[in-house]
């Protein structure tokens, strides 16, 4: 069974810094990773997607990078801002499945 | 493009009655309905999968019974808590794909249930 885990569950960083956010998941055999976006008493805001067969996504300050082979993805944030400030989730999703499986999630707060 | 909208946002109810909630895909046509539940400062646990005619399918541990799911339309999933009681009270959100298998996700923003 699929398990993601994400570490730190909570950061906090001052504005401006460069920041890196982990996900692991124990089966390498997935389709995708999806990393997304939580403010509290919300739904999700999807943030970048990569497919199996690449090693990176880039969308604005964002970055992802996957090593799907030791399990691995993080998220990097570029000049922080207090805007920045959710949870972050990553979620997988399994070859001949269709449902995501999330981590348990990264609480981060930017410090003006 | 790709919304998807749940109403209602926020609801409170009595303990043994039964609460509707709606998922629809505003601009596209959903072959398939997730929906989740997330206790506080935990993460999304899926709980059923429903395909658009069809009967959903459950997670362990999710009585069918008491979270009744209906996928009538390309575009309206239902999720109807039976005989609330304050346990239930979380977070529920559902997600939309296209007509694809493993086609992405599309998130509604969630509705909170509080059962008193």
């Amino acid at each position: 069974k699929q398990e993601v885990t994400q570490i730190p569950a909570a950061l906090s960083v001052p504005e401006g810094e460069n920041l890196v956010l982990n996900c692991s998941f124990t089966d390498s055999a997935i389709y995708n990773l999806q990393w997304f976006r939580q403010d509290p008493g919300k739904g999700l805001t999807s943030l970048l997607l990569i497919q199996s067969s690449q090693r990176e996504q880039t969308s604005g300050r964002l970055n992802a990078s996957l090593d799907k082979s030791s399990g691995r993805s993080t998220l990097y944030i570029a000049a922080s801002q207090p805007g920045d400030s959710a949870t972050y989730l990553c979620a997988v999703i399994d070859f001949g499945n269709e449902k995501l499986t999330f981590g348990t999630g990264t609480r981060l707060t930017i410090i003006p | 493009g790709a919304v998807v909208s749940q109403h209602p946002s926020r609801v409170i109810c009595k303990s043994g009655t039964s609460v509707k909630i709606e998922c629809r895909s505003l601009d596209f046509q959903a072959t398939t309905m997730f929906w989740y539940r997330q206790f506080p400062k935990q993460s999304l646990m899926l709980m059923a999968t429903s395909n658009e005619g069809s009967k959903a399918t459950y997670e362990q541990g999710v009585e069918k019974d008491k979270f009744l799911i209906n996928h009538a339309s390309l575009t309206l999933s239902t999720l109807t808590v039976t005989s609330a009681h304050p346990e239930d009270s979380s977070f529920y959100i559902c997600s939309a794909s296209q007509l694809y298998f493993q086609e992405t996700q599309y998130f509604g923003p969630g509705t909170r249930l509080l059962v008193l």
